[in-house]
C-alpha cells in the first residue's frame, strides 16, 4: 500500500463548480500535512498547509481527519486558472525531514 | 525570495555515462531532497539529507548516490545512467521543523534527463 494515496483523476468540471479531493495516508504518526499545486511543466508550489482544526484561504478549504487518516481539499467557485495537478503531502516524522508526496490529482476546469 | 536552483533544465546523456545533477539553495535550509517525477507515479523520493555530509535513502535509491559537502549544495549522481532513469528530477529544500511545525518544501525548476 502506498504511504500517501490520491485519486489521479482527471476531474473535469465546469467553471464555477465546487470540487473536492481526498487523500489518505497510512502512517498514523504523521505530523504535518500540505496541499501543493503543480502546473504543467512547472515545479510544485505550496498551496496551503492543513491544520488539525481545518483552514480556509479564500475559495480553498483544507480539512484533516486524523481518525480516518485523510485530508481533503475543497475548491469553491472554480476558475479556469485552478486547472493544475494537486499534490497531497505528508511529513512522516516529527523532525519533518521526510516529506512524502502523493501522485497527484489532475483538475481541469472547462469554460 | 527563496531560491532553489538546479544546474540544468534539460540534459541528454548516453547509457553508461556518469551523470551529475546539481542543486543549490540560498535559504540556509537544513533539509534537501531529490525526487524523480514520472507520469502516473508522482514524485518519488530518491535521497534526502538533513545536514552536511548526512544522507538517507528514500524510496528508490538504487542506481543513485548523493553528496552534500556544503549546506547549500546537494548533488545527485547517476553512477551509470540507464534508459529507465529517463525522468524529471526535482530538488527541494526545507527548514528542519519539529513537532507539529508545518515546514514548506521549496522546489527547483526541475531537470528533464533523457538517457539514450
Amino acid at each position: 500500500r502506498k504511504e500517501v494515496e490520491q485519486d489521479p483523476g482527471p476531474f473535469n468540471v465546469p467553471e464555477g463548480a465546487t470540487v473536492a479531493f481526498n487523500c489518505t495516508y497510512s502512517n498514523s504518526a504523521s505530523q504535518s500535512f500540505f496541499w501543493y499545486r503543480q502546473d504543467c511543466r512547472k515545479e510544485p508550489k505550496l498551496l496551503m498547509s492543513v491544520y488539525s482544526s481545518g483552514n480556509e484561504d479564500g475559495r480553498f478549504t483544507a480539512q484533516l481527519n486524523r481518525a480516518s487518516q485523510y485530508i481533503s481539499l475543497l475548491i469553491r467557485d472554480s476558475k479556469l486558472s485552478d486547472s493544475a495537478t494537486y499534490l497531497c503531502v505528508v511529513n512522516k516524522d516529527s523532525s519533518a525531514s521526510k516529506i512524502i508526496f502523493g501522485s497527484g490529482t489532475r483538475l481541469s476546469i472547462r469554460p | 525570495d527563496v531560491k532553489v536552483t538546479q544546474s540544468s533544465r534539460y540534459l541528454v546523456k548516453r547509457t553508461g555515462e556518469k551523470v551529475f545533477l546539481e542543486c543549490v539553495q540560498d535559504m540556509d535550509h537544513e533539509n534537501m531532497f531529490w525526487y524523480r517525477q514520472d507520469p502516473g507515479l508522482g514524485l518519488r523520493l530518491i535521497y534526502f539529507s538533513y545536514d552536511v555530509k548526512m544522507k538517507e535513502k528514500g524510496d528508490i535509491p538504487e542506481g543513485y548516490s548523493v553528496s552534500r559537502e556544503k549546506k547549500e549544495r546537494f548533488s545527485l549522481i547517476l553512477e551509470s545512467a540507464s534508459t529507465n532513469q529517463t525522468s524529471m528530477y526535482l530538488c527541494a529544500s526545507s527548514v528542519r521543523g519539529g513537532g507539529s511545525m508545518n515546514t514548506e518544501a521549496f522546489f527547483g525548476q526541475g531537470t528533464r534527463l533523457t538517457v539514450v
